[in-house]
């Protein structure tokens, strides 16, 4: 149980384009999942958190304008990188809550954004 | 959030025992630990979760003691594709669950 998938799990895209990265969990209803970069060698970093039907939370730092999050169904949130830049070239993981009394977050296999 | 301190690397062989211990002196009350591994470009995958004293699961243990300052995860008999980043997070139900990540520990088992 708790599977997480992310969709595509590699993109290449060429820079000034915007790329759509999906994250549902396939076996449970996530009300809150969570965005992460990670850079190589690199820890994950907190993007934004993603609560379903409304706004998302975004960390200091991170441009909501360029990176756009929906969370319109209790099993998907997606992440648009909005006018890609080779800078934004990165590991992008999301994960999923189960259930409201822990922190036990269910990360997906992650998807490797490469813009050329 | 809680800061984390965790050693930045880990040599091991396989078969032996691997403790990785975790600092984090301001863990608040509601705070729970949990350990995560990760591969090369692969997510992070839940290894085991705790409030206070000790927790076991089929894959690891993992040691609170009572100050709760500090977690000890504990890996019996190492093999090879255990060598991973192992990483330790704090986090509150009622801080939006939000995790930080620390730099983790890299674990490489040798034969």
């Amino acid at each position: 149980g708790a599977v997480v998938s992310q969709h595509p799990s590699r993109v290449i895209c060429k820079s000034g384009t915007s790329v759509k990265i999906e994250c549902r969990s396939l076996d449970f209803q996530a009300t809150t999942m969570f965005w992460y970069r990670q850079f190589p060698k690199q820890s994950l970093m907190l993007m934004a958190t993603s609560n379903e039907g409304s706004k998302a939370t975004y960390e200091q730092g991170v441009e909501k304008d360029k990176f756009l999050i929906n969370h319109a169904s209790l099993t998907l949130s997606t992440l648009t990188v909005t006018s890609a830049h080779p800078e934004d070239s990165s590991f992008y993981i999301c994960s999923a809550r189960l259930g409201a009394s822990t922190d036990t977050q269910y990360f997906g296999p992650g998807t490797r954004l490469t813009v050329l | 959030l809680a800061k984390t301190t965790q050693p930045i690397s880990m040599d091991s062989y396989e078969g032996q025992e691997v403790n990785i211990t975790c600092s984090h002196n301001n863990i608040a009350t509601n705070d729970y630990i949990t350990w995560y591994q990760q591969f090369p470009s692969q997510g992070p995958r839940f290894i085991i979760q705790g409030y206070k004293t000790k927790v076991t699961n089929e894959v690891a243990s993992l040691f609170i003691p009572a100050d709760r300052k500090s977690s000890t995860l504990s890996l019996p008999r190492v093999s090879l594709s255990d060598t991973a980043v192992y990483y330790c997070l704090v986090g509150a139900t009622g801080g939006g669950n939000k995790l930080t990540f620390g730099t983790g520990t890299q674990l490489k088992v040798e034969l």
